[in-house]
């Protein structure tokens, strides 16, 4: 079956410019991750959805970072006012519940100017 | 401050061999262990993983290994094969149901034909 696909694979941006990285988790998985990878480093972790809410934002970076899963699917990652420090590769993760393995789609290379 | 940690970068391993790539933690509270690998331009794939009640987990040619006291896991691969060429990450997390995995840098593996 499909795995977790995200979208753009790629993303040029300028400073201070506004982003939003697409993630299509494998359907049916109620649980939903983002992570960084910048380079040279492990994934960071960011957010943990559970169905529709947010169950853990704990490694959001600052509050110019959003995500949302309205419908308990499709998630978007938001970057307001991007920063040069935000230039990492962005991964998102889908597992059928919360206490199951994590499958990874092949992240989206976000590049700040 | 980093909670797990890969210490070295890259290792290369003739084909045949066995591999051994380590991992070391400082957290306490982790008890479940993971090894993911990661091929260029995709992401991460879960390889195996082991709960600290376990000193060892095998599933085909991969092994991992715990010492609790010591705060080290290591992975065997064995015999390594080509395609083993890989980076590849360890995580933690404070229980299997936990949501917010911790990765170490990566070691990048080749196995020299």
């Amino acid at each position: 079956g499909a795995g977790v696909s995200q979208t753009p694979s790629n993303k040029v941006t300028e400073k201070g410019k506004y982003v939003e990285l697409r993630c299509d988790p494998i359907s049916g998985h109620t649980a939903l991750y983002w992570y960084r990878q910048s380079l040279g480093q492990g994934p960071e972790f960011l957010i943990y959805f559970q169905g529709t809410g947010a169950a853990d934002d704990s490694g959001l970076p600052n509050d110019r970072f959003f995500a949302v899963r309205p419908e308990g699917s499709v998630s978007t990652l938001k970057i307001q006012r991007t920063e040069r420090g935000d230039s990492a590769v962005y991964l998102c993760a889908s597992s059928p519940t919360a206490a199951d393995t994590q499958y990874f789609g092949p992240g989206t290379r976000l590049t700040v100017l | 401050d980093q909670q797990v940690k890969q210490n070295s970068p890259s290792l290369s391993v003739q084909e045949g061999r066995i591999s051994i790539l380590n991992c070391d933690y400082t957290n306490s509270m982790f008890d479940y262990f993971l090894w993911y690998k990661k091929y260029p331009a995709e992401g991460p794939t879960f390889l195996i993983s082991i709960s600290s009640i376990k000193d060892k987990n095998e599933d085909g040619r991969f092994t991992v290994f715990l010492n609790k006291s010591a705060k080290h896991l290591s992975l065997h691969i064995v015999p390594s094969q080509p395609g083993d060429s890989a980076v590849y990450f360890c995580a933690a997390s404070e229980g299997q149901g936990a949501q917010k995995l911790v990765f170490g840098q990566g070691t990048r593996l080749t196995i020299n034909p």
